[in-house]
């Protein structure tokens, strides 16, 4: 399996911008998953996207998988403080290897 | 309470030492997973076990062994083969192996060898 492809790998936000985080795959994925880890801790469960062309909201963030089902967004609106932490993707499929993304360092300046 | 333990939290040992990290789950989840995590590497899989008695090498299993001898427990053992052991490990449980099934991550041990 291809690793997804996660960019950009940090960003720093004034508090009240918005913050989009981006994942590329040269294959087409069956799935993709979205997860947030706050600093010193773990990696928790967001969203799963499956169809071409989907769109969720949790409230301030926004998810998308693309019609190619090659990559995916998650923007966020309006960060806060609350937001800090990594965000990474993840590839679904039958393969197990190199399914996470790097991921995407998120800092908001206050 | 439901959820996945890994104890200890913090952890040293000396170069040369084996070291054994435990993760517990109490989801009745069929799959686990050991993941390692270094700055600005991501998570990358050691070892994942579908089911009970089986477990397949991940992206970078060298210098690691474990077992699943119950579905609730899966050991990681850090060898001392493996050359640069100090890192954060994860250890994380799904309903099945199969795909489309969240992960559930315990709160991770921080393995320092010196």
């Amino acid at each position: 399996g291809q690793q997804v492809m996660q960019i950009p790998q940090y960003q720093h936000v004034q508090e009240g911008e918005d913050f989009t985080t981006y994942c590329n795959s040269s294959t087409t994925l069956s799935n993709i998953q979205w997860y947030k880890q706050r600093p010193g801790g773990h990696p928790v469960f967001l969203i799963q996207l499956v169809k071409s062309g989907e769109v969720k909201k949790q409230k301030r963030l926004t998810f998308q998988f693309g019609e190619a089902k090659k990559n995916s967004s998650l923007h966020i609106t309006a960060t806060q403080t609350t937001d800090v932490g990594t965000y990474f993707c993840k590839r679904g499929g039958s393969n197990y290897k190199l399914t996470f993304g790097k991921g995407t360092l998120l800092t908001v300046n206050p | 309470d439901g959820g996945i333990t890994q104890s200890p939290k913090y952890l040293f040992r000396k170069e040369g030492q084996n070291v054994t990290l435990s993760c517990e789950q109490n989801l009745n989840h069929d799959a686990m997973y050991w993941y390692r995590q270094d700055p600005g590497q991501g998570l990358r899989l050691i070892y994942y076990s579908q089911i009970v008695n089986d477990f397949q090498k991940g992206d970078i299993a060298e210098g690691y062994s474990v077992s699943r001898e119950k579905k609730e427990s899966f050991p990681l053992t850090v060898t001392s083969a493996q050359k640069n052991p100090t890192a954060f490990y994860l250890c994380a449980s799904s309903p099945s192996g199969q795909g489309g099934y969240e992960q559930y991550f315990g709160p991770g041990t921080r393995l320092t060898v010196t």
